[in-house]
Parts: structure tokens; C-alpha cells; sequence
């Protein structure tokens, strides 16, 4: 079975630039998380959906958005982007929103701001 | 609040040494879930074990195995008889149990670990 696939594999925007990232879930799993993953550091939760609904926030500024499709597949949006935003963008997906089930990552997107 | 600490940045040791990575946790909840991650250089995280707050029985799976103490609010992780493979950066998350609040995942800092043959 195919895991949880992300696009694009890397990314070079300019400051003040929008960036879109998008996640694909594994098959059957309705929640998808995104997390922000500084150089050094371990990842930051910023959003997780269920069923097209925001189920949870971390602690980010309104540039950052997400939404999830019928399809559960989902998208991550940082608008006016800045040299701070540069990390490794990870996509997760469960089955159910419970801590008792784990989360599943995919590759992660590369995102570099100059 | 929640919180996972890593107290150790960075180990080293020789391949075939036993190894043992750290995580110490904070939480109100009394139901909770703790998670080991590992994350090579390719970057993904790939999940390696999954403990509720009710069931402090030990692990052993392979070479790994994990030591749960509540009383110390301690979940470590040790690789026996290390190999060059298991060169990577370990997490240990905390994720409550609550439905409601979702499944987000709180990190420690990681752990690098480097096997030297």
C-alpha cells in the first residue's frame, strides 16, 4: 500500500512570496496533521484535520492555513512567507483523531526562503 | 501543558554497544499516549512503537525494547548490539487521549545518534 505521499519534493520561494504544499493520505486514514520541522529542532504541530474539519491548531500566525478535500487529501498555505518559514513541512496521517492511533509521515517538503 | 524532553543531544558508539535514548514527559492528562519516532537522513519519520498511559508493561521487539515507568514519567528506548543502520535522529512524542482535542503529536528535541563500525 502506497504511504503518505507529499509535493513538492523541495521548494525555493522569495520572501513575502504564497507557497502551497499538498499531502495525500494513506488509503482509509480521514485525518491529516501538518508539522513544521526546523533544522536542529523536532517537529511543530500547525494543523490537524478529520473529516474536512479543523480538529486542532499549534501556534502559528493566520499566514498559515490548511484545508483537507473529500478525498482527504489536503493542502498547507503560508502566504507572505519569510525567511523564518524555511524548514521541513511533514504530513501525517491516522485513521482517527485519538491518540490512540499513531500517525504515519510522509517525506516532507523542503522549503527554503531566501 | 505538555512537554517531552530529550535531555541528550547527541550519543555516540561503536557498533554492537548497547545504547539507551532518554525521554522524560509532562502532562496533566492521566490518559495519554507516548511514540518513539526515528528519522534517518532520507528526513521521514518512521514509526516505531506506541504506548497508552495504562500499560507499563515493557517491549521487546528485535533489538529494541522500551522501559515505560510512570512514577518517573520515563519512557527510554535502548537498541541492543547497535548496527550502522540505526545512525539517525530519534524522537519521543506525547499525544493526549482526548477525541476532541485531536491527535497532535508534542516532540521532544531529538536524539542523534551515531553508530561508528
Amino acid at each position: 500500500d502506497a504511504g503518505v505521499t507529499q509535493s513538492p519534493t523541495h521548494l525555493i520561494k522569495t520572501r513575502g512570496q504564497h507557497v502551497t504544499l499538498r499531502c495525500s493520505p494513506i488509503s482509509g486514514h480521514k485525518s491529516v496533521s501538518w508539522y513544521q520541522q526546523v533544522l536542529g529542532q523536532g517537529p511543530q504541530f500547525i494543523f490537524q484535520y478529520y473529516e474536512k474539519e479543523e480538529r486542532g491548531r499549534g501556534n502559528f500566525p493566520d499566514r498559515f492555513s490548511a484545508r483537507q478535500f473529500p478525498n482527504y487529501s489536503s493542502e498547507l498555505n503560508v502566504n507572505a512567507l519569510l525567511l523564518g518559514d524555511s524548514a521541513l513541512y511533514l504530513c501525517a496521517s491516522s485513521l482517527e483523531v485519538s491518540g490512540a492511533y499513531e500517525q504515519y509521515f510522509g517525506p516532507g517538503t523542503r522549503l527554503t526562503v531566501t | 501543558a505538555q512537554k517531552v524532553t530529550q535531555a541528550q543531544t547527541e550519543i555516540s558508539v561503536v557498533e554492537k554497544e548497547d545504547v539507551t535514548l532518554d525521554c522524560v514527559y509532562e502532562t496533566r492528562d492521566t490518559t495519554y499516549y507516548l511514540f518513539w519516532y526515528k528519522q534517518p537522513p532520507s528526513g521521514e519519520l518512521v514509526f516505531l512503537i506506541r504506548r497508552n498511559s495504562f500499560d507499563e508493561q515493557n517491549e521487546i521487539s528485535g533489538r529494541y525494547s522500551w522501559n515505560f515507568q510512570k512514577s518517573t514519567s520515563s519512557f527510554n528506548f535502548t537498541i541492543t548490539a547497535s548496527q550502522v543502520v540505526d545512525s539517525a535522529v530519534y524522537f519521543c512524542a506525547l499525544s493526549e487521549a482526548r477525541r476532541e482535542y485531536g491527535n497532535k503529536l508534542v516532540f521532544g528535541a531529538g536524539t542523534i545518534l551515531r553508530v561508528k563500525s
